[in-house]
């Protein structure tokens, strides 16, 4: 979707290496959701966010939503193999709007 | 539990047949959803629904109808298939006020159109 833009769409990253993935928007999110998805498999869902400002943790992934609430940063520390996949970024426009996503970023991990 | 089951897994359709995908949710959401999901472009939403008797159009609602008779069921219906429709469609669901949680999503139909 063009409403949700994230960047960069691919990622080449060394093992142990920390990486950093957005999502923009140009309008107010009302929910921020981030999924993960291994080649060819089903969605994995990661983490969701409401506040601006907010910040959740889950093992090694970390994921911010700006107090505007018009962007979100996704942060892996120490990326393992097992962080390898497609992360997607998903929003509701409105309340009780359509959720909507971003084209994804494809995440490698060199050993 | 059985969360959100799409049926089928995998499915073959020549040129200008018609086929429905299903999909049935047991959680009591309101909200349903399908997406498709073709290489380098994310997940588009096709059509959604926020309760029985109501949808609506997505992203990319051309060539696919659906209804929401029940609160379980979203059926997807492609009326005449075509190459273009060759492609992975996820079903999800989630409560209304979308935002107050998380969509759960079903394993997804392949479909490839000849």
């Amino acid at each position: 979707s063009q409403e949700l833009e994230q960047s960069p769409q691919s990622l080449i990253v060394q093992e142990g290496k920390n990486l950093t993935i957005n999502c923009t928007s140009s309008k107010t999110l009302y929910g921020l959701y981030w999924y993960k998805q291994k080649y060819g498999e089903g969605l994995i869902f990661l983490m969701m966010l409401q506040k601006g400002g907010e910040e959740k943790s889950h093992e090694k992934i970390t994921a911010k939503l700006d107090e505007k609430k018009q962007q979100s940063s996704l942060h892996i520390t120490a990326s393992q193999p097992s962080h390898a996949g497609i992360y997607l970024c998903g929003a509701a426009m409105g309340r009780d709007d359509k959720i909507i996503f971003g084209k994804g970023t494809r995440l490698h991990i060199l050993p | 539990n059985a969360g959100v089951t799409q049926t089928p897994k995998f499915q073959v359709l020549k040129t200008g047949q018609s086929m429905t995908l299903q999909c049935a949710q047991d959680m009591n959401h309101e909200y349903m959803s399908w997406y498709r999901q073709d290489p380098g472009m994310g997940l588009r939403l096709i059509h959604y629904s926020v309760g029985a008797g109501i949808t609506d159009q997505g992203e990319v609602p051309n060539g696919y109808n659906v209804s929401r008779s029940t609160t379980e069921d979203f059926p997807l219906r492609l009326l005449s298939a075509a190459p273009s429709q060759t492609s992975v469609y996820f079903c999800a669901s989630s409560y209304a006020g979308s935002y107050n949680s998380p969509l759960h999503f079903g394993n997804g139909t392949r479909l490839t159109v000849t």
